[in-house]
Parts: structure tokens; sequence; C-alpha cells
């Protein structure tokens, strides 16, 4: 039992390339979420998912895109990255007792 | 609107000393309440959680915090820190009737930095 997992830890991109960033569960969890972290802040939502086929936005799609084709997992589009972006990205699923599991992160720069 | 204040952005305490992170939350309902933890350059992990059942949740590493609805507090506390809890803890809501999605807001953490 892995839990979350994400892929990659870290990845540089210039502006205006495109990357996708990976993450995986093996909980069964319906529910998953996008976050993004900026420095010295805590988390804010950007998109999230309660099952296959289904998302919606967050406090802070911009920029963004998702998709869930199956329960275990829920990749985030980055078109057009802009320095903005640079972030941390976690992942996330909710169990039982509204608990949400993060995975490690991925730590972007966008230069 | 439901909110989140954790009242110290740094914290600085001795090891073998007892360990207080504030915080304050406003909600609508009863909400769950969490406290996490992260450390350098890592994920977030769950230290422990409120869902309505006791007011007093113990959670791991020796970590405690009390749920006092008349005062919206869940401070977070330890007995004894240790240099191994130096992280950054973020007190999380998670309002109830948020929409289906299970919202959480999170708290713009507390720094704790422990010394020998």
């Amino acid at each position: 039992n892995a839990g979350v997992t994400q892929t990659p830890k870290f990845r540089i991109l210039k502006i205006g390339q495109s990357m996708t960033l990976q993450c995986t569960q093996d909980m069964n969890h319906n529910y998953m979420y996008w976050y993004r972290q900026d420095p010295g802040m805590g988390l804010k939502l950007i998109y999230y998912s309660v099952g296959a086929g289904i998302t919606d936005k967050g406090e802070v799609p911009n920029g963004y895109n998702v998709s869930r084709s199956t329960t275990e997992d829920f990749p985030l589009r980055l078109e057009l990255a802009a320095p903005s972006q640079t972030s941390v990205y976690f992942c996330a699923s909710k169990g039982p007792e509204d608990t949400q599991y993060f995975g490690p992160g991925t730590r972007l720069t966008v230069l | 609107a439901q909110s989140v204040t954790q009242l110290d952005s740094h914290v600085s305490v001795s090891e073998g000393t007892p360990v207080l992170l504030r915080c304050n939350y406003s909600s609508s309902y009863s909400p769950s309440l969490f406290w996490y933890v992260q450390h350098p350059n890592k994920g977030l992990q769950l230290l422990l959680k409120y869902t309505s059942a006791a007011t007093l949740v113990k959670g791991i590493n020796g970590f405690e915090a009390e749920f006092k609805k008349s005062e919206t507090s869940f401070h977070l506390t330890k007995p004894s820190a240790h240099m191994s809890d130096a992280a950054e803890y973020f007190c999380v809501v998670s309002p109830k009737f948020s929409g289906g999605y299970n919202k959480l807001i999170f708290g713009a953490g507390t720094r704790l930095a422990v010394h020998p």
C-alpha cells in the first residue's frame, strides 16, 4: 500500500512549455485533489474530483487542467507555463472521516 | 465565512520543554479539524484529527489537541519537545456542508524550531 504517489519530484520548465504532473493513489478513494503551496503559505485548492469522469475547479484553477479517467489516477496539466506557477504541488485523496492523505509533492520552477 | 488563524508564525522551544501551537477557527457549523506536519522538503503528514467525538484528541509522536467550541480553538500541544519535531505545522478545518467535496481550509502555518 503506497498511498498517494506523485511524479516527478522536481521539474524546471521554461516559460510557455507544458507538462503533466502525475498522481496515483492505491486506496480506492473516490475524492482526489490538487493543491499548490507557495512559499510561507498554506495550501490552495486547484482542482478536485469526486470520482472517475467528474472534475471541478477549486480556488485557483487558471492555467491548469485535469482529467480523471480512472479511480487511481488524477493528472494535472500545465499549459503555457508561467513564472507565477512556480510552486510546490501536492496531490491528495480523501479517506474515511474527511481525512485527506497527501503525496510527497512536486517542486516546479518556471524560468 | 470559514477561516483558520494560526496565532504564531514561528515558535521556538528548547528540547525537553512543552510545545504549544495555537489555532483558532471560524465555522458556521461544527467542523472537522486537523493538524498536519510538514518536514522540510516533504509532504504533509496527518498528526491528529477531531471529527465530533472526544474533544481531547491524541495523535502521533506524543502530540495532542483539545477542541474547545466555546473558544473556537484547537491548540496543539506536546509535553516535551524533541529535535525531530522541528517542522512546519498546519491547522486545517473542514467545514460541514462544504459543497460536497470536503473543502479544506488551511492556516498559514507555524514553524516550530527546537533548540538543544
